[in-house]
C-alpha cells in the first residue's frame, strides 16, 4: 500500500520550544520533501532530500532543519519555534509509477505556535 | 526564480456546469501534477502529465511544455468537487513548485 504518514497530525507549542515533525513512507522512494501551506500562498518548499544524509534547502529553509537517517523517514525540526511558523506542514515522497514521477503527500501536520 | 501562476484564485460554479483552471509557467517545465485538497485537508493526486492530455471521469487535463501552461477542465460539476485545486510543476529532476491554488465552490 503506497502511503506517506505524518506524525503528529496536530501540535501546539510555545514560542521558543523545539518541534519535531516526522514523516514516513513505505514506497522506498529516494526523494522526499517538506512543504508548508498557508492560506493564499500555496505550498512553499522548505527542504528536499535526495536520499539518506543528502538534503538540500528549498525556497524557505530559514528556521528549519531536516534529518534523513533512513530512506523511509524524513524529519523536520524547528529548534526554537516562532509564531510565524504556525502553519500546516506537508511531507511528500516522489517516485516512478505507471503515470510518471509522481508526488505522494501525507495528510499534513497542523502546527500552532503560541 | 521559477514560478507557477495559477488562475483563477477563486471560482464558483453551479452544479452541472463546467470551467477550466489554468497554470502558466515562467520557464519550461518537465511535467505537471494536479491535486485537490479535500475537506480533511489531504492532497489528492488528480493527474500527472509529462505532455499531452489525460482524462478521468469529469476531469481533463492538458500540458503544453513549449507554450508553458497546463489546464484542468471540470465538466458537470458536483457539490463534492468543491475544494482547493493546486498545480505543481517541475523544471528539473527534483524541485517541484506549486501554484497558489484555486478555491472552487460548487453551488446547488
Amino acid at each position: 500500500d503506497m502511503k506517506v504518514t505524518q506524525m503528529p497530525r496536530y501540535l501546539i507549542k510555545r514560542m521558543g520550544e523545539n518541534v519535531l515533525l516526522e514523516c514516513g513512507q513505505d514506497m522506498s522512494h529516494e526523494t522526499m520533501y517538506w512543504y508548508r501551506q498557508d492560506p493564499g500562498l500555496g505550498l512553499q518548499l522548505i527542504y528536499i532530500s535526495y536520499d539518506v544524509d543528502s538534503n538540500s534547502e528549498g525556497d524557505i529553509p530559514k528556521g528549519y532543519r531536516v534529518s534523513r537517517k533512513k530512506r523511509e523517514h524524513f524529519s523536520l525540526i524547528l529548534d526554537s519555534a516562532k509564531t510565524n511558523q504556525t502553519s500546516v506542514y506537508f511531507c511528500a515522497s516522489r517516485g516512478q509509477t505507471h503515470s510518471g514521477n509522481t508526488l505522494y503527500f501525507g495528510e499534513g501536520s497542523r502546527l500552532i505556535v503560541v | 526564480g521559477d514560478q507557477v501562476e495559477q488562475s483563477p484564485s477563486a471560482l464558483s460554479l453551479h452544479e452541472g456546469t463546467g470551467s477550466a483552471l489554468r497554470c502558466n509557467f515562467t520557464t519550461t517545465m518537465r511535467a505537471v501534477q494536479w491535486f485537490r485538497k479535500n475537506s480533511r485537508g489531504s492532497l489528492i493526486n488528480l493527474f500527472y502529465l509529462a505532455s499531452g492530455t489525460k482524462e478521468n471521469g469529469r476531469l481533463k487535463s492538458a500540458f503544453d511544455s513549449k507554450e508553458r501552461y497546463s489546464t484542468l477542465h471540470i465538466r458537470d460539476a458536483q457539490l463534492e468537487d468543491s475544494g482547493t485545486y493546486f498545480c505543481a510543476a517541475s523544471s528539473n529532476a527534483y524541485k517541484v513548485i506549486f501554484g497558489k491554488g484555486t478555491h472552487l465552490h460548487v453551488l446547488p
